[in-house]
């Protein structure tokens, strides 16, 4: 079953628009979220987190919007630049009731292209 | 360059073969995951070892163990191999010292792609 779905496996936007990657998760325990990018032959390189008691996080031209009672979040680029072309992945973590965390829990990822 | 390193890069071996997979953490960092990303899947979590201990177990077959060493370097040993185990291994590391605030941040590695033939 899986905790994490990411249901686009590709976006393709122009140059200089907004690109809006979307992610619904199933596990209320989950309390972080992050979005990491990977470009081929890389490993996936972290991009933007947001905790559960927020609903907005921003840094540069990335945002994260999450909207819990949804189970839904999403990430926005703005402007989309070329480099940005990339698989985008989605995770969540858990924090024990005891200090710690698991690791992530990963949707499929997101292939975004970025049209010049 | 993440702070994380594998080795093999690349691997072709034939089934039934054994292999072994090596991760050296970033520095200062406690923990080590090992995920697997095969085609058209995301990255599945396959085992989790802090400070030399078994944390957590995710979707890792009985052929597949893991040990991470006093030195926190960690190898992931796959065994009997089958067409079906190829893919990309990551092998990630993060602090987590037991608190945490904050996201669990973990960092990448480049991955070892591993073809069985």
């Amino acid at each position: 079953d899986q905790q994490v779905k990411q249901n686009s496996p590709s976006l393709s936007v122009q140059e200089g628009r907004i690109s809006i990657l979307n992610c619904d998760y199933t596990n209320s325990m989950f309390d972080y979220f992050l979005w990491y990018k990977k470009y081929p032959a890389e490993g996936p390189t972290f991009l933007i987190s947001i905790s559960s008691i927020k609903d907005k996080n921003e840094d540069g031209r990335f945002t994260v919007f999450l909207n819990k009672s949804a189970k839904h979040l999403s990430l926005h680029i703005v402007p989309s630049q070329p480099g940005d072309s990339a698989v985008y992945f989605c995770a969540a973590s858990a924090t024990y009731s005891g200090g710690g965390a698991d690791g992530l829990t990963f949707g499929k990822g997101t292939h975004l292209i970025i049209q010049p | 360059d993440s702070g994380v390193t594998q080795t093999p890069k690349h691997l072709i071996t034939a089934t039934g073969q054994r292999v072994t997979l090596r991760c050296s953490p970033r520095s200062g960092d406690l923990s080590v995951y090992w995920y697997q990303q095969s085609l058209d899947q995301g990255l599945q979590f396959l085992i989790q070892y802090y400070n030399g201990e078994e944390r957590a177990k995710g979707n890792i077959l009985e052929r597949f163990s893991a040990q991470q060493f006093p030195d926190l370097h960690s190898e992931l040993n796959l065994s009997s191999l089958e067409l079906g185990d190829s893919a990309l291994y990551f092998c990630a590391s993060s602090p987590m010292t037991g608190t945490i605030s904050g996201a669990n941040v973990l960092t990448f590695g480049a991955g070892s792609r591993l073809t069985v033939l």
